[in-house]
């Protein structure tokens, strides 16, 4: 069946850290991939996608993700992490059926 | 100009009612998904429309009745409502293929009391 892990429930930085959030797909076929973030209260913003060429991709915020296919991983970097940062992150697959797949999401928190 | 707009954001209802939450598009989109969240933050596809017609429906209780009057519009009525039914639900809308991405609406919170 298709999942999606993220092993990480819930990461703690400081300002100015860097960040790694880590995600891994199941199944054999390469999937679009995604990484969402959602503010407390908020709905869900996306801030990078992959579907094929360059397996690094920037996103928004100074977000940036690397696909890896050999390990079946789409992990999460940000160099240094801003406060504003604090939210949970959603790494999320598609396949050509249009479902899009959510891992349990990542918490981070971030402290002065 | 919202581009997923959901109505209302707050939602609190007792047990047995029935409500209905409205979801509107206006990018152009051709398909339309209902997710829930839960308490513990698992996002959960509901239901999805291509072009009004019902293309997913993941094992949800039939109390739940999905309906799109056209492309733009996705709205969700729930029946005899259950405390466990308490979540947010989003409502989201993508292009045909999925490499253009989804684009969710701000949420709606039901609760049950």
């Amino acid at each position: 069946a298709q999942s999606v892990t993220q092993p990480d429930i819930h990461i703690t930085v400081s300002e100015g850290a860097s960040l790694e959030l880590r995600c891994n797909y199941s199944y054999g076929a390469t999937p679009y991939l995604f990484w969402y973030v959602q503010s407390p209260g908020q709905g869900l913003q996306l801030l990078l996608k992959y579907f094929s060429g360059d397996t690094l991709v920037q996103g928004i915020k100074g977000f940036e993700a690397e696909f890896k296919r050999s390990q079946s991983s789409f992990n999460l970097r940000k160099p240094s992490v801003h406060w504003s940062d604090a939210a949970e992150y959603f790494c999320a697959v598609a396949y050509n059926t249009d479902k899009l797949i959510f891992g349990t999401g990542t918490r981070l928190q971030v402290f002065p | 100009d919202t581009a997923v707009s959901q109505t209302p954001k707050y939602l609190v209802t007792q047990m047995g009612n029935d409500k209905s939450i409205k979801c509107e598009q206006n990018l152009g989109h051709d398909t339309m998904y209902w997710y829930k969240q839960d308490s513990k933050k698992f996002l959960k596809i509901m239901f999805s429309y291509n072009n009004k017609e019902l293309i997913i429906n993941e094992t949800v209780p039939n109390r739940f009745s999905p309906k799109s009057p056209d492309k733009a519009h996705l709205n969700l009525h729930i029946n005899s409502l259950e405390l466990g039914d308490s979540a947010v639900y989003f409502c989201a809308s993508s292009r045909a293929t999925p490499n253009y991405g989804y684009t969710f609406g701000s949420g709606t919170r039901l609760t049950v009391v």
